[in-house]
């Protein structure tokens, strides 16, 4: 069974300074994607940024990067230039790439991200 | 506007009573996902639907029941088989099988607070 660990559970960081959030997983699979997905106060679950395992290149979104380190089996987020609506809790995920699996995405605990003025 | 809307926002439920909670979205989306989020722990998947009249248990489908009647609606059933059942639930769509593909992430809507008096 896959697993998902995000060991911070809170974070904190300035305005404009840059973050790392760190996430590993656990899976036999060779064919999968991970997710970043963002949930601010008002609980909206929203996608911040998705990885396919077979691309080496690591995927960015704007402010938005991630380290993606396959053998290691480590998925980091990185959120640079900081902003005070980056605050919120961040999940990282993981789901198979087949179709008996269609849907289902294992989340980590979450990490809880302050940014402060 | 498209999107996701799941009502009610808080419900309350007495012991021993079956309440359902609704999940509609007009994005034309394939699939549809209840998932159920604790706190301190990720969103875990309840039931998913990739077609009309189909659905399939996720982790967690013990004491829920859903239909798919209509591709736009997914209703979940939070029956009094249940034990825990104070949670904050979630519905989530996407425009085809094989969620997780490349132009096919899941989409949440803003979720429902059920807690049992």
């Amino acid at each position: 069974a896959q697993t998902v660990t995000q060991s911070q559970p809170e974070m904190s960081v300035q305005e404009a300074e840059t973050v790392t959030l760190s996430c590993t997983y656990d899976t036999s699979e060779n064919n999968y994607y991970l997710f970043w997905y963002k949930q601010p106060p008002s609980r909206q679950m929203i996608l911040v940024i998705r990885q396919e395992a077979y691309k080496q290149q690591n995927a960015t979104e704007n402010r938005f990067s991630v380290n993606f380190q396959k053998a290691a089996k480590s998925f980091s987020l990185k959120i640079s230039d900081s902003q005070l609506g980056d605050t919120a809790m961040y999940f990282c995920a993981f789901m198979k790439h087949d179709k008996l699996s269609q849907g289902n995405l294992i989340f980590g605990k979450g990490t809880k991200l302050s940014v402060k003025p | 506007d498209g999107g996701i809307t799941q009502s009610p926002k808080y419900l309350f439920r007495k012991e021993g009573q079956n309440v359902t909670l609704s999940c509609e979205q007009n994005l034309n989306h394939d699939a549809m996902y209840w998932y159920r989020q604790d706190p301190g722990q990720g969103l875990r998947l309840i039931y998913y639907s990739q077609i009309v009249n189909d659905f399939q248990k996720g982790d967690i489908a013990e004491g829920y029941s859903v239909s798919r009647e209509k591709k736009e609606s997914f209703p979940l059933t939070v029956t009094s088989a249940q034990k825990n059942p104070t949670a904050f639930y979630l519905c989530a769509s996407s425009p085809q099988g094989l969620a997780g593909g490349p132009g096919n992430e899941q989409f949440f809507g803003p979720g429902t607070r059920l807690t049992v008096l």
